[in-house]
């Protein structure tokens, strides 16, 4: 069975402070997608950034930065020096190479950043 | 720029009368998906299309059908809403089923 899991319900901070969001996944599939999404109060859906399962390398985007560790089933998501405009409902989500079009997401971190 | 059209943003309707969301995408994308998402939850995939091909989840209600004409456009009815369809509703595009899915704004539906 997929399954991802946002521990983190709601997290706040202070502008400037660094943050990390976890996501922590569960797949017997070999070949998966791993992705982050932002969710601003708008309502659209951001796409961030997919990862395959073959590539466990981090990746680096300005202020974001992600982290993939097969070892522990995790894709955790950072944000340097936090601004107001993170603040949104971030979504990880997983798909594996038996139905690649059903997107398992997490339940969500909502990201509180303050002036 | 929007790649991923949703309209309208709001729509209020009555219980149990029939109302039609649209999307429609300039990607040119293979696979259309509806998605509905309440409050503080995680969106719930509906049904796909890839091309004319369509994909029903198990558990979508038969109160909710979908229709896609063509590549660009694709339509979620609602038979007869109920007070618990209240949701947002999120179009999404992906050029082929294992790569990127990209969202519309999404569509807020009230039912009164």
């Amino acid at each position: 069975a997929q399954k991802v899991t946002q521990a983190q319900t709601e997290i706040s901070v202070v502008e400037k402070e660094d943050v990390t969001l976890d996501c922590v996944y569960e797949t017997r599939d070999t070949t998966y997608y791993l992705f982050w999404y932002k969710q601003p109060p708008s309502g659209e859906l951001v796409f961030l950034i997919r990862r395959n399962s073959f590539d466990e390398q981090n990746e680096i985007s300005g202020r974001y930065s992600w982290n993939f560790q097969k070892s522990t089933s995790s894709f955790n998501f950072t944000i340097t020096a936090s601004q107001v405009v993170d603040s949104a409902v971030y979504f990880c989500a997983l798909s594996t190479i038996y139905n690649f079009n059903k997107f398992y997401f997490g339940s969500g971190t909502k990201l509180n950043v303050k002036p | 720029d929007a790649m991923v059209i949703q309209n309208p943003r709001y729509q209020v309707t009555q219980f149990g009368k029939p109302v039609t969301l649209s999307c429609s995408q300039t990607l040119n994308h293979n696979v259309m998906y509806w998605y509905q998402q309440k409050s503080s939850q995680a969106p719930k995939l509906l049904f796909h299309y890839y091309d004319k091909d369509f994909n029903n989840e198990a558990d979508t209600p038969d109160n909710f059908q979908s229709r896609r004409p063509n590549t660009s456009f694709c339509f979620l009815d609602i038979r007869s809403p109920g007070l618990g369809d209240a949701a947002m509703y999120l179009c999404a595009t992906s050029r082929e089923q294992q790569e990127t899915q990209y969202f519309g704004p999404g569509t807020r539906l009230l039912v009164l």
